[in-house]
């Protein structure tokens, strides 16, 4: 089955860029949507079709998808942004999520 | 302005059975395929179901989890049957971004509705 591997945890001082990554092979030949999630909220789709931001998402979050590995960068972290952060593709008629990675704003 | 409300959660013995209803608005309902997520306490995200023109379901809730949707209600259900521990839960409705999941992902969530199974 089709596994995405995330870091457990990104620390980011406030203001500076952090990366999250996404592994599984050929994920570069997928479209890869991230979600936002706070404590006690449902998620939100911050990134779409892999560069894709919905309305309302702010220009700090972009995305790139490319052979093995996907990434969400936020820059200029704010302190809003600490929050769990989910990779999801689509394989074999399934909805696959990564385990989430915890952003830290330090 | 697009809402998903859902609702049925509550406490069932193992072995039992719950439905969940989803209840759409804001939207063209028949233009939209629709999922139901899974979030275990303190845990990720885990997808279970969706439901357009087809139907399919994760390993873990095949053959004792049924979708269904209604388009004259606007409304997506979810069967649960033989419910396990490990089915404890916040259980999300959800609709895709655009017409696809697969394409673009899941654009809108509800609130959720926690299903706890416990003797």
């Amino acid at each position: 089955s089709y596994e995405l591997t995330q870091p457990l945890s990104v620390s980011v001082a406030l203001g500076q860029t952090a990366r999250i990554t996404c592994g599984e092979n050929n994920i570069g030949t997928k479209n890869v949507q991230w979600y936002q999630q706070k404590p006690g909220q449902a998620p939100v789709l911050v990134i779409y079709r892999e560069t894709n931001r919905p309305s309302g998402i702010p220009e700090r979050f972009s995305g790139s998808n490319s052979g093995n590995t996907a990434t969400l960068t936020i820059s200029r972290a704010q302190a809003d942004d600490e929050a769990d952060y989910y990779c999801q593709v689509w394989d074999n008629s399934n909805v696959v999520f990564g385990g989430g990675t915890k952003v830290t704003v330090l | 302005q697009v809402q998903l409300v859902e609702s049925g959660g509550g406490l069932v013995k193992p072995g039992g059975s719950l439905r969940l209803s989803c209840a759409a608005s804001g939207f063209r309902f028949t233009d939209y395929q629709m999922s139901w997520i899974r979030q275990a306490p303190g845990k990720g995200l885990e997808w279970v179901s969706y439901i357009g023109t087809y139907t399919d379901y994760a390993d873990s809730v095949k053959g004792r989890f049924t979708i269904s949707r209604d388009n004259a209600k606007n409304s997506v259900y979810l069967q649960m049957n033989s419910l396990r521990a490990e089915d404890t839960a916040v259980y999300y409705c959800a609709r895709a971004w655009e017409s696809s999941i697969a394409a673009t992902g899941l654009g809108y969530w509800g609130q959720g509705t926690l299903v706890t199974v416990s003797s």
